[in-house]
């Protein structure tokens, strides 16, 4: 069974620090990996999109990176401001045999607070 | 919410009464999603539109059923409502199956 997991539940940081957050996957096969971010009330924001081959992509403030040898992406946030209270979703795809299927974390709830 | 709208946004119903959902497009996306979204839960495929009359099973499909008669829009029915479809509910579109989906603002639906 396809299965995302993302670490930690919850983190809360201060304003202006950095924070990493993690995810680890068993899909197969992978096609590409996504991270989103969702503020309350919310529908989910797409941040970054990467495929097999690419290990690192930003998207100003926030960096992905994702190691597909060991199924594990990271998404680290540089001097965070109070905006980026928010969840931060990482969904897997797997696309074979004609099919293809998304399956997505439960989300690490980020508070960022002053 | 790149040209996706939702509605109601939110909606509080008795159970055994029927719910429709309404998701509408104005970027001209072929693929068309509806799923919900639960406490402790990812988000969930219910049902999902490859084109107009087009549409297929997700994992979580039992007591829905969806229609899509327009590119624009995506209906979801709740036949009969019952509590554990307490729940907000999110469309997102994309224009091919592997690429990017926009998410819709969510419906948040109460059944009492």
């Amino acid at each position: 069974k396809n299965q995302v997991e993302q670490s930690p539940q919850s983190l809360i940081i201060l304003e202006g620090k950095n924070c990493t957050l993690q995810c680890n996957y068993t899909v197969s096969p992978f096609s590409n990996l996504r991270w989103y971010k969702q503020d309350t009330g919310r529908g989910p924001v797409s941040l970054t999109i990467m495929t097999f081959s690419e290990n690192t992509k930003s998207n100003g403030r926030y960096t992905a990176t994702l190691d597909a040898d060991t199924k594990q992406s990271s998404l680290h946030i540089t001097a965070s401001q109070l905006s980026d209270s928010a969840s931060y979703i990482c969904v897997v795809s797997a696309s074979g045999a004609g099919s293809y299927q998304l399956t997505f974390g439960k989300g690490t709830k980020l508070s960022v607070i002053p | 919410d790149a040209g996706i709208t939702q509605s109601p946004r939110h909606k509080v119903t008795e159970t055994g009464t029927p719910v429709t959902l309404r998701c509408h497009q104005t970027e001209n996306h072929r693929y068309m999603y509806w799923y919900r979204q639960d406490p402790g839960h990812g988000l969930r495929l219910i049902h999902y539109s490859y084109g107009v009359k087009d549409t297929d099973k997700g994992e979580v499909s039992d007591g829905y059923s969806v229609s899509r008669s327009k590119t624009e829009d995506f209906l979801l029915t709740l036949e009969s409502a019952t509590s554990s479809q307490t729940s907000v509910y999110f469309c997102a579109i994309s224009s091919d199956r592997s690429y990017e989906q926009y998410f819709g603002p969510g419906t948040r639906l109460t059944v009492t």
